[in-house]
């Protein structure tokens, strides 16, 4: 199993340009999340989902979206990027909220 | 205030030493996880615990439900342990979003040879 998987690993962007990280994860698992990790801080909950077709927002969900068609993909949309959104950003799974999470390896963005 | 707080933030040990890193909560939770990142990014679960003590190689995790207290300890310190240590909770109920995670800001550890 390949696990939890994040494209792309680094990514810099303009002021207001778009995109899209992409999560896969081929464990089955119900519930995925996207965490931003911003220097000195702990993880963030930006969004997460329990299962296909159902997503909801976290702590800090301000600039993003997220869809949920398949199990498997749980992919987060920066609209209108900002320099606050600078970060590191861990996508998450697990079977059930009681289990461990297992963390994909990352993408550092930075808008400038 | 933070609902999850890790103490030291840093800690510098030297190879072959007890390491002791500490997590106090301020919520009611269902579990509490330990996780290491490692200095290349990537973040790994090292325990999930509700209760108890346990024990994974040279790593020992311990938590205090009545005191909201947790304890991860590392014996015979390597300077592959050079790590960020987290501690995250779960709340105790599961609805909404309350069953989600709440990290604290890690401790970092750095292991001389």
């Amino acid at each position: 199993n390949a696990g939890v998987t994040q494209t792309p690993k680094f990514r810099i962007l303009k002021i207001g340009q778009s995109m899209t990280l992409q999560c896969t994860q081929d464990m089955n698992h119900n519930y995925m999340y996207w965490y931003r990790q911003d220097p000195g801080m702990g993880l963030k909950l930006i969004y997460y989902s329990v299962g296909a077709g159902i997503t909801d927002k976290g702590e800090v969900p301000n600039g993003y979206n997220v869809s949920r068609s398949t199990t498997e993909d749980f992919p987060l949309r920066l609209e209108l990027a900002a320099p606050s959104q600078t970060s590191v950003y861990f996508c998450a799974s697990t079977w059930t909220r009681s289990y461990e999470q297992y963390f994909g390896p990352g993408t550092r963005l930075t808008v400038t | 205030k933070n609902e999850v707080e890790q103490s030291p933030q840093n800690l510098t040990a030297q190879e072959g030493e007890f390491i002791t890193i500490n997590c106090s909560y301020s919520v009611g939770i269902s579990a509490l996880h330990w996780l290491q990142q490692h200095p290349g990014g990537g973040i790994v679960s090292l325990f999930m615990l509700s209760s108890g003590k346990k024990k994974h190689g040279r790593l020992i995790a311990t938590i205090n439900i009545q005191e909201k207290h947790s304890s991860l300890h590392i014996t015979a310190s390597h300077p592959r342990d050079s790590a960020v240590y987290i501690c995250a909770v779960s709340h105790m109920n599961y609805g909404g979003s309350q069953g989600n995670l709440i990290f604290g800001k890690g401790t970092k550890l750095s292991v001389k040879p």
